[in-house]
C-alpha cells in the first residue's frame, strides 16, 4: 500500500522568512512518482513539481527548492523569503505510475505580512 | 495550460435530491478521477476512469456513482443527497499514454446539503 504523511498541520510564518513542508511517503514500488500541488483559496489544485524514483537531484525554481532523499523516503519542499501569496494548503502526492495520486493530508501555510 | 471544467462551482441542494456534478475536459486525457475534499483538507479518491466505458470506485466509500460515455466528460451524481455529502468535490484529468503524468485540476464544486 501507498502512503504519503505530511506531519505539519498548518504552519505560520512571517513574510520574507524561510519555510520548508515536509512529506514522507511509502510504497514498495521501486518505480514511483512524487508530486507537490498548491492549493489556493480559490480551490483548485495546481501542480508545482514532479519527480520520478530515479531523480534524485534536487531542483530549485525560483523561489521554491524541493530536497529528495530516497534514503529517508522524503520529498521536502522550501519556499524562500516568503510571500503573502505563498499561503495556501500545500499537498504532497504519490503515485506507482498506473495508480491513482495518493495524497498526503495536506499542510496549510499562512504566510503574515 | 490545463483545460478542465467543473459546473456548477457551488450548490445548495434539499436532502433527497437528485443532482449531477459536471466535469469536462478539453485536453484529450484518457485518465479522469473524482476527488472528495473534506473541512480538513483531506482528499480522498471516490471514482476513477482510465478510458470511456471504464469506470472503478476509489478508497472512500461514496453512494455516487459515475458514467464515462465520451472521453471529455466525466460526470458524478448523487441520487439522494445527504447533509452527509456536504463537501467539496473536485474532477482531475491526467495523460492515458505517459507513465506518472501530473494532474491537472479543475476548480471544484462546493456541495451543501441542507
Amino acid at each position: 500500500a501507498q502512503k504519503v504523511t505530511q506531519a505539519q498541520t498548518e504552519i505560520s510564518v512571517v513574510e520574507k522568512e524561510d519555510v520548508t513542508l515536509d512529506c514522507v511517503y511509502e510504497t514498495r514500488d521501486t518505480t514511483y512518482y512524487l508530486f507537490w500541488y498548491k492549493q489556493p483559496p480559490s480551490g483548485e489544485l495546481v501542480f508545482l513539481i514532479r519527480r520520478n524514483s530515479f531523480d534524485e537531484q534536487n531542483e530549485i525554481s525560483g523561489r521554491y527548492s524541493w530536497n529528495f532523499q530516497k534514503s529517508t523516503s522524503s520529498f521536502n519542499f522550501t519556499i524562500t523569503a516568503s510571500q503573502v501569496v505563498d499561503s495556501a494548503v500545500y499537498f504532497c502526492a504519490l503515485t506507482s505510475g498506473n495508480t491513482p495520486l495518493v495524497f498526503g493530508k495536506g499542510t496549510r501555510l499562512s504566510v503574515i505580512a | 495550460e490545463a483545460d478542465i471544467y467543473q459546473t456548477p462551482r457551488y450548490l445548495v441542494i434539499g436532502t433527497g435530491k437528485k443532482i449531477t456534478l459536471e466535469c469536462s475536459q478539453t485536453m484529450g486525457h484518457d485518465k479522469m478521477y473524482w476527488y472528495q475534499q473534506d473541512p480538513g483538507m483531506e482528499l480522498h479518491l471516490i471514482h476513477y476512469s482510465y478510458g470511456v466505458n471504464s469506470t472503478e470506485k476509489g478508497d472512500l466509500s461514496s453512494e455516487s456513482t459515475v458514467s464515462r460515455i465520451r472521453t471529455e466528460h466525466f460526470p458524478l451524481t448523487l441520487e439522494s443527497a445527504r447533509p452527509s455529502h456536504t463537501s467539496q468535490y473536485l474532477c482531475a484529468s491526467s495523460e492515458g499514454h505517459g507513465v506518472g503524468t501530473e494532474a491537472f485540476f479543475g476548480q471544484g464544486t462546493r456541495l451543501t446539503v441542507v
